[in-house]
């Protein structure tokens, strides 16, 4: 059983560009959430996916948006980059929502200059 | 609104010796509770989690956490910590029903020998 996956690991850009996240769940997972983890911080909510619908969404602007595919798998996009967003950005992926498990990737970290 | 706070952001503690992290939570409604563990360069790994029934929870790698309604707290505990236990440890809350985890800003345990 392979476990979440996300690429790319590190990813540098400037100011205004646009950048997208990929996020491989883990076998037999409809749910998937991400999170934005500044240096130092607590991992906060951005968005969850659950059978490729968006389910909810933390305090993000609407630059922030994703997708889930049919098999589960998941994009993060970001527009407009700003120097804020430079954080490590982590989906964690589960079956189905509140109660359970979330497993999550290594992360990937964004770099704004 | 529902919200985390961990109350030490550092722990330093020696080899051997226990530890407690202290958690405190908000909520209105009835909440699950978990704590995850971060290592260096690492994703999320659930240590433990609280659904209902009994107060005390043992998780993996010999962690233990009680939940005290009446103090709305969740600490979380280890008899005797290992070198290996130096990580970032974030306590979270999320409700029935509900699709969002509120990750407190984390404490970091440094074990020394």
């Amino acid at each position: 059983e392979t476990g979440v996956t996300q690429s790319p690991t590190h990813l540098i850009k400037t100011r205004g560009q646009q950048v997208t996240l990929r996020c491989s769940s883990q076998s037999g997972h409809n749910t998937v959430s991400w999170y934005q983890q500044a240096l130092g911080q607590g991992p906060q909510f951005i968005f969850q996916y659950y059978r490729e619908e968006e389910n909810g969404r933390g305090n993000f602007p609407p630059r922030f948006s994703g997708l889930q595919f049919p098999n589960y798998s998941s994009e993060l996009n970001v527009n407009a980059l700003e120097l804020d967003d430079s954080a490590l950005y982590l989906c964690a992926s589960s079956i189905g929502t509140g109660k359970e498990t979330q497993y999550f990737g290594p992360g990937t970290r964004l770099l704004v200059l | 609104a529902q919200s985390v706070t961990q109350l030490d952001s550092q722990v330093p503690v020696f080899e051997e010796a226990p530890v407690e992290l202290r958690c405190n939570y908000s909520s209105s409604v009835s909440v699950y509770l978990f704590w995850y563990v971060q290592y260096p360069n690492q994703g999320l790994q659930l240590l433990l989690k609280y659904l209902s029934g009994s107060t005390l929870v043992k998780g993996i790698n010999g962690f233990e956490a009680e939940f005290n309604k009446s103090q709305t707290s969740f600490h979380l505990r280890k008899p005797s910590v290992h070198i290996s236990d130096t990580a970032e440890y974030f306590c979270a809350v999320s409700d029935p029903g509900g699709f969002k985890t509120i990750f407190g800003a984390g404490t970091r345990l440094f074990v020394k020998a």
